[in-house]
């Protein structure tokens, strides 16, 4: 069977409140942000993306942050709902390969009532 | 028609098995994707064909091997599996320009190899 294996980083919020997942690149040339939320069982789901042209981004509920000067991107959630307990991953477009997009290690949100 | 769709949704398989996946999409993306996911880890890339031609091979063991049959078919074909392929096998695709990077991903196909 499979290892267990390095425990997700977890982040545990109360319905209603608002959520923030963090996430840290590396490549300071990288100019293309994604964020995915995959659901148990479910492939990765599409929420909201940013490009390096832009500090801040807003979707339905949710926001992406750009730091560029500290290579750091967040995604907060307003008024988080048990529906939005998931796993949320970062990603950014490869540098050298417009095709590739390189996966952070993933963030664990769990909602409880 | 907005989304990818895999078959089969769960595979058991022996050693010495051959069997394929598939998947599917017809919203026009000239790129699709092949990724292996191991619980509780991000997606990890095996190949991306873009406009039916295999561009990247992620140095992938030869047990596995891709087939593009067309723009909207992307299959996996699997031969003499270990059991530490056993995980969730992505498909996703991406609309081909220099100016569109997201990728949409399918349910996944859960294989287990015994």
């Amino acid at each position: 069977g499979e290892s267990v294996g390095l425990h997700l980083p977890t982040l545990s919020v109360q319905e209603g409140d608002n959520s923030i997942i963090n996430c840290a690149y590396s490549n300071s040339a990288s100019d293309y942000f994604i964020w995915y939320k995959q659901e148990s069982g479910k492939g990765p789901q599409f929420i909201i993306d940013i490009r390096s042209n832009m500090d801040k981004r807003q979707g339905q509920r949710v926001t992406v942050l750009l730091n560029k000067t500290v290579k750091h991107l967040s995604l907060q959630i307003a008024a988080t709902q048990p529906g939005d307990s998931a796993v949320y991953f970062c990603a950014e477009k490869a540098v050298y390969n417009t095709d590739k997009l390189i996966f952070g290690t993933g963030t664990r949100l769990q909602v409880f009532p | 028609d907005t989304e990818v769709t895999q078959t089969p949704k769960h595979l058991v398989m022996g050693m010495t098995n051959k069997k394929s996946l598939k998947c599917e999409q017809h919203m026009g993306h000239r790129a699709m994707y092949w990724y292996k996911q191991k619980a509780k880890k991000p997606p990890e890339l095996m190949f991306v064909y873009s406009y039916e031609k295999l561009s990247i091979n992620e140095s992938v063991p030869s047990r596995f091997s891709p087939e593009c049959p067309n723009s909207s078919l992307l299959n996996l074909h699997l031969h003499a599996l270990q059991p530490e392929d056993s995980a969730l096998y992505l498909c996703a695709s991406k609309l081909r320009t220099d100016l569109s990077y997201e990728q949409y991903f399918g349910p996944g196909t859960r294989l287990t190899v015994t």
